[in-house]
């Protein structure tokens, strides 16, 4: 049973570009967190999404990014008009359910983006 | 708003010396705690967890760790370390009603000496 991929593992944007970020979720789960890990600093939670619903952005910056879960097919995150403070590495992680206790949490190895 | 803090940002101890990493949380209630670690070009992976019941928990790789509520503080130790737990460790915890949203701290990272 694979983990949850993310790719590309690195993705190298200039200022102005658009970059996605792909992630797909354990067989079998149908819950998919995003958390940003800016330079020395601890993940931080941006969204969380259900199948083609998003359940909590709260984490989200409210312009240039945007998050979607579609019925088929990866989650992707996807940041417009990158900017060099975007650079940082993006994790997603999955559960099978929403999980009371966090107990179902798993983690891929990430997006490093780099903006130019 | 919860926090975790995680105040040594680099540690070194040699091959076979015992470990602690220190976590303190800022939270009103008592909080879901856990410990991550993160290997070069890996996800994290779940050490261990506390909700409740027994402070003491047993983690994998021979970790464990303690909640104290007095102190605010969810120390991980191991007794013996190996030179394959080197690697970024974080510290992060989960309020009830949070589903998933986890908060976690800025991470340390051990260095270990053969």
């Amino acid at each position: 049973n694979a983990g949850v991929m993310q790719n590309p593992r690195h993705l190298v944007r200039r200022r102005g570009q658009e970059a996605r970020l792909r992630c797909s979720p354990m067989k079998g789960h149908s819950h998919v967190y995003w958390y940003r890990q800016l330079p020395e600093e601890g993940l931080k939670f941006m969204v969380y999404l259900q199948k083609e619903n998003i359940i909590d952005e709260s984490g989200m910056p409210k312009e240039r990014f945007s998050a979607e879960f579609p019925k088929e097919g990866p989650s992707i995150l996807r940041i417009q008009q990158v900017v060099r403070g975007d650079s940082a590495a993006y994790f997603c992680a999955s559960s099978p359910d929403r999980g009371r206790r966090n107990e179902k949490l798993f983690f891929g190895s990430g997006t490093q983006l780099s903006v130019l | 708003a919860q926090s975790v803090t995680q105040p040594d940002i680099h540690i070194t101890v040699s091959e076979g010396a015992s470990l602690e990493l220190r976590c303190n949380y800022s939270y009103g209630a008592t909080p879901y705690l856990f410990w991550y670690v993160q290997s070069p070009g890996q996800g994290l992976q779940l050490l261990l967890k506390y909700f409740s019941g027994d402070t003491l928990v047993q983690g994998i790789k021979g970790f464990e760790a303690e909640f104290k509520r007095s102190q605010s503080s969810f120390n991980l130790r191991k007794p013996s370390v190996h030179w394959s737990d080197a690697a970024e460790y974080f510290c992060a915890v989960g309020v009830t009603g949070g589903g998933n949203k986890l908060t976690f701290g800025t991470g340390t990272q051990l260095k270990v000496e053969l």
